[in-house]
């Protein structure tokens, strides 16, 4: 069975720093896909990310990089100098290749501070 | 990128009552997902809606108590049966385009029963 642990229930930093948020998954496939999504408080839900499993390079897009690491089954997000409009909870959730639908963990409430 | 427009966006109704969902995309797609989202919770699968066949349940969730259409390639409904206050939570559908596309989600229905 899938699995998506975010271990991290709730953080809260001063804006400007740095802040990684932490997603380790179990799965027995091979191939499959792991996403970052983010929900602010309106509800809907933001697609920021789909790794699949063959490709480990770390990507960044502006204040935002993950890091996946298969060794250790772990996909993490880090917010760079971080903006109270990042304040929101962040989801990472996982699918089987092709499947489409998603295991997702239990998400952490980010507080950004000013 | 797909277009998801859900109805209603949120309700408050009476226990014993059933609510209808739903959720038209802009475009053609194989799949289409309805999730649920209890309060300060994670996000759940409900079921796969199947296009001219039954939904597809996840275990914990029944036909009876969350009936799904799927008449064509763009629209789905979701009813929620005979309502208890348990059954507040969001519910958000979601569609996906070919393996190698993110799942999009659309905005969400804010279900509150009372």
């Amino acid at each position: 069975a899938q699995k998506v642990t975010q271990a991290q229930t709730e953080i809260s930093v001063v804006e400007k720093e740095d802040v990684t948020l932490d997603c380790v998954y179990e799965t027995r496939d091979t191939t499959y896909y792991l996403f970052w999504y983010k929900q602010p408080p309106s509800g809907e839900l933001v697609f920021l990310i789909r790794r699949n499993s063959f490709d480990e390079q770390n990507e960044i897009s502006g204040r935002y990089s993950w890091n996946f690491q298969k060794s250790t089954s772990s996909f993490n997000f880090t917010i760079t100098a971080s903006q109270v409009v990042d304040s929101a909870v962040y989801f990472c959730a996982l699918s089987e290749w092709g499947a489409q639908k998603l295991v997702f963990g239990q998400g952490t409430r980010l507080t950004i501070n000013p | 990128s797909a277009v998801i427009s859900q109805k209603p966006s949120r309700d408050i109704c009476q226990r014993g009552t059933s609510l209808t969902i739903q959720c038209q995309v802009d475009s053609q797609v194989t799949m289409m997902f309805w999730y649920r989202q209890q309060p300060g919770q994670s996000l759940t699968l409900i079921a796969t809606a199947n296009q001219g066949s039954e939904a597809t349940y996840e275990s914990g969730f029944v036909i009876d108590k969350f009936p799904i259409s799927r008449p064509n390639l763009t629209f789905s409904t979701l009813t929620v049966s005979n309502m208890s206050p348990e059954d507040s939570s969001i519910y958000l559908c979601s569609v996906g385009r070919g393996q190698y596309t993110e799942a999009f989600f659309g905005q969400g229905t804010r279900l509150t029963v009372v």
